[in-house]
């Protein structure tokens, strides 16, 4: 069984799109983590949110946390294909030492 | 700084050789942690250290061994490799726990056959 759970888990878009990537989990998380990895790469980390119903926004990305902490939610505004990567969530469990991945969403901007 | 390297990028293995993937960060970071990642099922964390001389198995931890006798240093070792520990392992490495940023190395792809 997966922990977190993306989705979709692949994702193929017109330039100029917007989109909406989920990362959903019946656990509750002290921090939530968003990592875009490109091919041939490690993850790189986007943001980090801690807090039930932030919002962080990064340029055209929007970052959401939900109100019980349990699942966190990704926007992208006016897709470009510098976009185009594998995203994936990570959560922290209160007093755990690692994170928990989710299953990661491929995304694809077609210019 | 370089980051976190890990050496080598890739290699194929016979079934029941073994290999050590090299893991080493210059940051004087103290948590360090091995991940494989297979298609579609993302991160696996097999193993984490949270200091030199500390580790603690992760999700998926066997078939593989770690040592942390340095801060910097980290290396997996693989005995008896199988088929299925084909995957892209990564390295990574981070500050502390409290909000918890990983560092991540480029990876090694490994393939046994």
């Amino acid at each position: 069984t997966q922990l977190l759970e993306q989705s979709p888990q692949f994702l193929s878009i017109q330039e100029g799109e917007n989109l909406t990537v989920y990362c959903n989990s019946s656990s509750v998380f002290s921090s939530l983590q968003w990592y875009r990895q490109e091919p041939g790469e490690g993850p790189v980390l986007l943001v980090t949110v801690v807090t039930g119903g932030e919002v962080k926004k990064l340029k055209r990305l929007t970052f959401q946390f939900g109100d019980a902490r349990k699942d966190s939610s990704l926007h992208i505004t006016a897709a470009q294909p510098g976009d185009t990567g594998l995203y994936l969530c990570a959560g922290l469990q209160t007093g755990a030492n690692n994170l928990f991945f989710g299953t990661g969403t491929r995304l694809t901007v077609i210019p | 700084n370089a980051g976190v390297t890990q050496t080598p990028k890739f290699r194929i293995l016979k079934i029941g050789q073994s290999m050590t993937l090299q893991c080493a960060q210059d940051m004087n970071h103290n948590y360090m942690y091995w991940y494989r990642q297979d298609p579609g099922m993302g991160l696996k964390l097999i193993y984490y250290s949270v200091g030199a001389g500390i580790t603690d198995k992760g999700e998926v931890p066997n078939g593989y061994n770690v040592s942390r006798s340095t801060t910097e240093d980290f290396p997996l070792r693989l005995e008896l490799a199988a088929p299925s520990q084909t995957s892209v392992y990564f390295c990574a490495s981070s500050y502390s726990r409290q909000g918890n940023e990983q560092f991540f190395g480029p990876g090694t792809r490994l393939t046994v056959l």
